[in-house]
């Protein structure tokens, strides 16, 4: 079946601090993969996706490549801000059926500290 | 533009209430979606229209009954809910296209509902 493992949280940062989260698959056929970021008290938004294998997401900062031969997503961003300090959950939809439905990771909390 | 629209946003409301929660979309999407996501926990898929349809029911309690009065518009209807229930109610569209291609989907902000 599908599945996303991310890595657990909270993740504690300083302000510009390099930024890594861990997101691995398991999906048959070629799953789109996504990044969505939950800001306190909010829905999600869509931060990046990627919808075949070496494409490379990016948004804010933010960047991620699909990686079909270690089956990982992760999440990457050079120098993180305060502003930055959310959830962030690791999706993938593979196509079945009359509509495709979004599996989630876990859901990784990051903390940016001043 | 990538709205989806949510009212209200908060609900509290006693187990013996009717209410309904509202999404709204302008994109033209015709798969609308119903989450619930608990705290600190990711969104848990309820029910899924496609093109005014139901398509998928996640095998949710008959208290939570949706409908689809056109392609722009989603509502919950909610009653005799228990405690457990109170919980993040998310929205979400995407296009639908139906062929074999996997479509993005856009959250709204939610409606934090609390049963009493």
């Amino acid at each position: 079946g599908n599945s996303v493992t991310q890595m657990e949280g909270p993740v504690t940062l300083s302000e510009e601090a390099f930024l890594t989260i861990n997101c691995t698959y398991t999906a048959t056929g070629y799953p789109s993969l996504f990044w969505y970021v939950q800001y306190p008290g909010e829905g999600l938004q869509l931060l990046l996706k990627a919808t075949k294998a070496d494409d490379k997401g990016s948004n804010k900062g933010f960047e991620a490549t699909y990686r079909k031969e270690t089956t990982s997503f992760h999440l990457e961003k050079g120098s993180v801000q305060v502003s930055d300090s959310a959830v962030y959950f690791c999706a993938l939809a593979n196509y079945g059926g009359a509509t495709n439905k979004l599996i989630f990771g876990t859901g990784t909390l990051l903390a940016v500290q001043p | 533009d990538t709205e989806v629209t949510q009212t209200p946003k908060h609900l509290v409301m006693g187990m013996t209430n009717k209410k309904s929660l509202k999404c709204e979309q302008h994109m033209g999407h015709r798969a609308m979606y119903w989450y619930k996501q608990k705290a600190k926990k990711p969104p848990e898929l309820m029910f899924v229209y496609s093109y005014e349809k139901l398509s998928i029911n996640e095998s949710v309690p008959s208290r939570f009954s949706p409908e689809c009065p056109n392609s722009s518009l989603l509502n919950l209807h909610l009653h005799a809910l228990q405690p457990e229930d109170s919980a993040l109610y998310l929205c979400a569209s995407s296009q639908d296209h139906s062929g074999g291609k996997t479509d993005t989907q856009y959250f709204g902000p939610g409606t934090r509902l609390t049963v009493l």
